[in-house]
């Protein structure tokens, strides 16, 4: 089966613009993660999804980030207008059991490198 | 707070010896607790878990890695490294608190030589 795949794996743009970051997880995953590495820290967490809803969005940094997921298959990460502080990694992920489950692990994709200059 | 402490940024290894990432967890409740590696321009790989149950598991590619409750510690280990072992290594913590999130730790690297 295909694995989770990202979109762009690298992405450079200005202080302003607009960046989409795209996620499309294995098929028939209701889960789905966005995840964000700030360089040399830790990975934190920014949004769950269960099939199209957000089941948490309390990691989201601020109302500059929108993250949607129509029909809940691909999501789709927007940064607009995109700062300095928001260049990192950004690791989509999904799992396949429907709603929580504690004990399942997360199988993650290569991750969208953002770098904002 | 929850929260997940990997207090080694690099750790050195040679060829055939035995490695030890650390990694220390706060959280409230039960901790399911996750090991995942990055190799270079990949994403990150599921190694191993702990849920409930013995306090040594095993996982992928010869890992393992030992709970310890009273130490609150999930130390992974492998008897021999390769230098294919080399990657960045994350520690990470689930818990019912956390409505389903990881929490990661920040990542140690992990060197190995020949």
């Amino acid at each position: 089966e295909a694995g989770v795949t990202q979109f762009p794996s690298h992405s450079v743009i200005e202080k302003g613009q607009t960046v989409t970051l795209r996620c499309d997880p294995i098929s028939g995953h209701d889960n789905l993660y966005w995840y964000r590495r700030v360089m040399g820290k830790e990975i934190k967490f920014l949004l769950h999804f269960v099939k199209e809803s957000k089941q948490d969005e309390s990691g989201m940094p601020n109302n500059r980030f929108l993250a949607e997921r129509t029909g809940g298959t691909y999501s789709t990460l927007k940064v607009q207008p995109a700062e300095l502080e928001d260049s990192g990694v950004y690791f989509c992920a999904s799992s396949q059991v429907r709603g929580i489950s504690y004990n399942s692990p997360l199988h993650f994709g290569n991750g969208t490198r953002l770098t904002v200059t | 707070a929850q929260s997940v402490a990997q207090p080694e940024d690099q750790v050195n290894v040679a060829e055939g010896n035995p490695l030890t990432v650390k990694c220390t967890y706060s959280v409230s409740g039960n901790p399911y607790l996750f090991w995942y590696v990055q190799y270079p321009n990949r994403g990150l790989q599921f190694l191993l878990k702990y849920i409930t149950g013995d306090n040594l598991v095993k996982g992928s590619y010869g890992f393992e890695a030992e709970f310890n409750k009273s130490q609150t510690s999930f130390h992974l280990k492998k008897p021999s490294a390769l230098v294919s072992d080399s990657a960045l290594y994350f520690c990470a913590v689930r818990d019912t608190a956390l409505r389903g999130k990881l929490i990661f730790g920040q990542g140690t690297e992990l060197s190995v030589k020949p």
